[in-house]
């Protein structure tokens, strides 16, 4: 399957910490996205990373890329109630085009 | 405003019937997605559309068809032969290989 797969599948944190979700994947790509949703909402992208990148900031966000064991992580730092949503990736696998291929997501929850 | 709007949002289909959910873009996107996400899970890539008059199917395209004759519009039709085509469906565009912005859904429930 050229799909993500993200672990944990559920994640409880108390506000203030971090929350850290990984993404694995088997195929080459040319770049790995973050989205988020709130329930039952449309998803909003996060961050993207490129095939050639690393590491990625944005505000609280870190994301990490490693093409060499096909996987990712995203770091939220000092988590916020708000923060509550799920998590997803998605990778544009290489030989595909345009396709972006979403994994199964991470539901965080933030407890205040 | 730019941006992608889905119609509409709750839509209800008797056993047997074709429906079709409109998305439609502002934003000169070339490429649009169809996806499908059941309650509790992720997003599964029905069609996916990279230029006007061209769509390539993705994982779960039995049971659906789409169209793609003008930029803005990628209309997607579920067919009687979705079997279980109670759903939420999210359509989203983006440029080449940049990040995807989504409409707000269409919840399809058969009755």
């Amino acid at each position: 399957s050229q799909q993500g797969e993200e672990d944990p599948q559920a994640l409880s944190i108390q506000e203030g910490e971090n929350a850290t979700m990984n993404c694995s994947y088997k195929t080459s790509i040319n770049n790995l996205q973050w989205y988020r949703q709130n329930s039952g909402r449309g998803l909003v992208h996060l961050i993207l990373i490129r095939s050639n990148e690393r590491e990625k900031h944005s505000g609280r966000l870190r994301v990490t890329l490693d093409t060499s064991k096909k996987s990712s992580s995203l770091l939220i730092t000092a988590s916020r109630a708000a923060d509550t949503a799920s998590y997803f990736c998605a990778i544009s696998p290489m030989e595909y085009g345009n396709k972006l291929v979403f994994g199964a997501g991470t539901i965080l929850r933030v407890k205040s | 405003d730019g941006g992608i709007t889905q119609s509409p949002k709750y839509l209800f289909r008797k056993e047997g019937q074709n429906v079709t959910l409109s998305c439609e873009q502002n934003l000169n996107h070339d490429a649009m997605y169809w996806y499908r996400q059941d309650p509790g899970q992720g997003l599964r890539l029905i069609y996916y559309s990279q230029i006007v008059n061209d769509f390539q199917k993705g994982d779960i395209a039995e049971g659906y068809s789409v169209s793609r004759e003008k930029k803005e519009s990628f209309p997607l039709t579920v067919t009687s032969a979705q079997k279980n085509p109670t759903a939420f469906y999210l359509c989203a565009s983006s440029y080449h290989y940049t990040e995807a912005f989504f409409g707000q859904g269409t919840r399809l429930t058969v009755v």
